[in-house]
């Protein structure tokens, strides 16, 4: 089955890092753009980085120098390293398989990350 | 930077109606990398339309998209009780890279 499974969010301080995790079954996450995107609570869709199948990463502004995505290929699973975290990063972070067109064509289910004090 | 804006905000319609919904660009994009989603209360969203007019696997036909440059449009010709949810549109390429309009929720009226 086709499919992403994110894990690793959790309530974390104000200042400090979690890695989220997204797994993937029924393709090869090197060969595809991969994507991780947040929803705060109640709220829209907010892009937050991008690893493309060749190896290009891109970050949206909000979390540039705090967050780094990256994968295992032997694992065929996409990170999302996030480091000084804030209060207003709070949110369900999705993983997100993107194609060359930028559009988002499977999603996981979600994690979700609480920054709190 | 490109600003994606959505309306209405809200759109409340009845099972049958025809719903509109806009998505506009403070700049050009091109349609190409212009994509719109739904999604229900507790789910991930899911892809409808990319390439402004192209019907994703799964997308009824009722679903379609249209617009150019800075105006897009996705169009529901007669809503049915499982498409009232919220739509999302999505640009790729121009600065940032890609950035989701703020949505459009469609509610039974």
């Amino acid at each position: 089955e086709v499919q992403l499974v994110e894990s690793g969010g959790g309530l974390i301080q104000p200042g400090g890092s979690l890695r989220l995790s997204c797994a993937a079954s029924g393709f090869t996450v090197s060969s595809n753009y991969m994507s991780w995107v947040r929803q705060a609570p109640g709220k829209g869709l907010e892009w937050v980085s991008l690893i493309s199948s060749g190896d290009n990463t891109h970050y949206a502004d909000s979390v540039k120098g705090r967050f780094t995505i990256s994968r295992d290929n032997s694992k065929n699973t996409l990170y999302l390293q996030m480091s000084s975290l804030r209060v207003d990063d709070t949110a369900l972070y999705y993983c997100a398989r993107g194609h060359v067109l930028g559009f988002f064509d499977l999603w996981g289910r979600g994690t979700l990350v609480t920054v709190s004090s | 930077e490109i600003v994606l804006t959505q309306s209405p905000g809200t759109l409340s319609l009845s099972p049958g109606e025809r719903a509109t919904l806009t998505c506009r660009a403070s700049q050009s994009v091109s349609s190409m990398y212009l994509a719109w989603y739904q999604q229900k209360p507790g789910q991930a969203p899911r892809l409808l339309i990319y390439g402004a007019s192209s019907r994703a696997t799964g997308t009824p036909d009722r679903f379609s998209g249209s617009g150019s440059g800075t105006d897009f449009t996705l169009t529901i010709s007669r809503l049915e009780p499982e498409d009232f949810a919220v739509y999302y549109c999505q640009q790729y390429g121009s600065s940032p890279l890609l950035t989701f309009g703020p949505g459009t929720k469609v509610d039974i009226k």
